[in-house]
């Protein structure tokens, strides 16, 4: 069974830029949830998405969205780059994302540089 | 809310010895779940354990074993029999037991195991 794929890898862009990063998730899970990872902050959580809805949601500005796609693929996209976005970007997927001790599964992130 | 405090930002293990990484938690839900996760330089995080609040054993998957005191609200982590690709990062995260499961955070614990 094939893992979480995250894509792309590395990305690089400059301020006021907005970029697009997708995750498909274990087939046959249908929630998908991300999490952002800086050295100062940590693992924080930015939104999780089940059946093309935003479920759940962290405490991040508006410039940072997602959505979910009827295969449950899904993509962040995070407007107006700012350095502070600096980060690796962690995809998981579940089976539902609400059964007590439910493994999230992780992709290997998508490692962002704004310059 | 939720809270989870690593106090040992690196750790260095004789291969074949064990090894136990700290971790207490803050909550005031009445169940709640307990994780740890191994994050190795590829950046994929990768489950190890879980053990629920009203578990009355021990979780144990293999070289890992949860040391839970409730009582003390700590969840440490023992590593049995260390191996050279033990070497990563380890975090310790929590989640409420009922409803979304959105992953807490320590700041983790890297450990490093020498021949």
């Amino acid at each position: 069974k094939a893992g979480v794929t995250q894509t792309p890898r590395y990305l690089i862009k400059t301020r006021g830029q907005q970029v697009t990063l997708s995750c498909s998730p274990i087939s046959g899970h249908r929630s998908v949830s991300w999490y952002q990872q800086t050295p100062g902050q940590g693992l924080q959580f930015l939104f999780e998405y089940f059946s093309e809805t935003q479920r759940n949601k962290g405490n991040f500005p508006g410039r940072f969205s997602g959505r979910q796609f009827s295969n449950s693929r899904s993509e962040m996209n995070v407007s107006t780059l700012e350095l502070g976005d600096s980060a690796l970007y962690l995809c998981a997927s579940s089976l539902d994302g609400v059964r007590s001790g439910e493994k999230l599964f992780f992709g290997s992130g998508t490692q962002l540089s704004v310059l | 809310a939720q809270k989870i405090t690593q106090t040992q930002p690196g750790m260095f293990v004789q291969e074949k010895e064990a090894v136990t990484l700290d971790c207490t938690y803050d909550t005031s839900d009445p169940s709640y779940g307990l994780f740890w996760y191994k994050q190795p330089s590829s950046g994929e995080m990768i489950f190890l354990i879980y053990q629920g609040s009203y578990d009355q054993q021990n979780a144990t998957e293999g070289r890992y074993s949860l040391n839970f005191q409730k009582a003390r609200k700590s969840a440490n982590l023992v590593i049995s029999a260390s191996q050279l690709g033990d070497s990563a990062m380890y975090f310790c995260a929590m989640s409420r037991s009922t409803g979304f499961q959105k992953l807490v955070f320590g700041t983790g614990t890297r450990l490093l195991v020498s021949p």
